[in-house]
């Protein structure tokens, strides 16, 4: 089993909608969650961290499960420019190795 | 501020050479990392810094790959006797500290290798 894991998609929305991802991980003594977005041919950039209480970045909010070990990533009204793949990465306590998932690839439709 | 800097960022070369690529951090961050990203692929982990000593190494594919950092800063990785396989490109990421902080990437070097 892989220790981090994301559907690899695609996810094709209209532009408007709302639409969710998962990612599950392995490790329960897991502590830091990231999720970064990567362009086609871009370096990944952080979007957002993931805080336990959960957390809203305007129109993305992230969560935490830790008793089922995901993260979810949801993303409101969606533009065009938010497709991307969106890589969820885990990070152990007292590590320094940060895993990532292999992505979920988003497409919004016009 | 400035970010993390990556040279150069494309680089095509002969099987069989040897490669070079520079990583230069975000001021201030003591911890690096090399990651490998081939086509369509998510980020292999490849090495890892704290300041200038490298505790797992074990990422890197084969003994043709080296890396060092000098003066808690620049990184080298370097590939010699380059074959195909090692195409793709290399991303560079620095973090304050390897705890909970957030990674930040350089735009990478893609590399070709004929």
């Amino acid at each position: 089993r892989k220790e981090v894991e994301q559907d690899p998609g695609p996810f094709n929305v209209p532009e408007g909608a709302t639409v969710a991802f998962n990612c599950t991980y392995s490790n329960s003594a897991s502590q830091s969650f990231f999720w970064y977005r990567q362009d086609c041919r871009k370096e990944p950039k952080l979007l957002m961290s993931v805080y336990s209480s959960g957390n809203e970045d305007g129109r993305f909010t992230a969560q935490l499960n830790r008793a089922s070990q995901y993260i979810s990533l949801l993303i409101r009204d969606s533009k065009l420019s938010d497709s991307a793949t969106y890589l969820c990465v885990v990070k152990g306590a007292g590590t320094y190795k940060y895993i990532f998932g292999t992505g979920t690839r988003l497409k919004v439709l016009a | 501020g400035a970010g993390v800097s990556q040279s150069p960022s494309n680089k095509v070369t002969e099987k069989g050479k040897d490669v070079e690529l520079r990583c230069d951090p975000i001021s201030g961050h003591t911890a690096l990392y090399w990651y490998r990203q081939s086509l369509g692929q998510g980020l292999e982990f490849l090495i890892y810094f704290q300041g200038n000593s490298a505790p797992d190494k074990s990422g890197l594919p084969s003994d043709r790959f080296s890396a060092e950092r000098t003066g808690g800063s620049v990184s080298t990785l370097t590939i010699q006797r380059t074959q195909q396989e090692d195409s793709a490109v290399y991303l560079c990421a620095s973090t304050e500290a390897p705890a909970f902080y957030e990674q930040y990437f350089g735009p990478g070097t893609r590399l070709t290798v004929t």
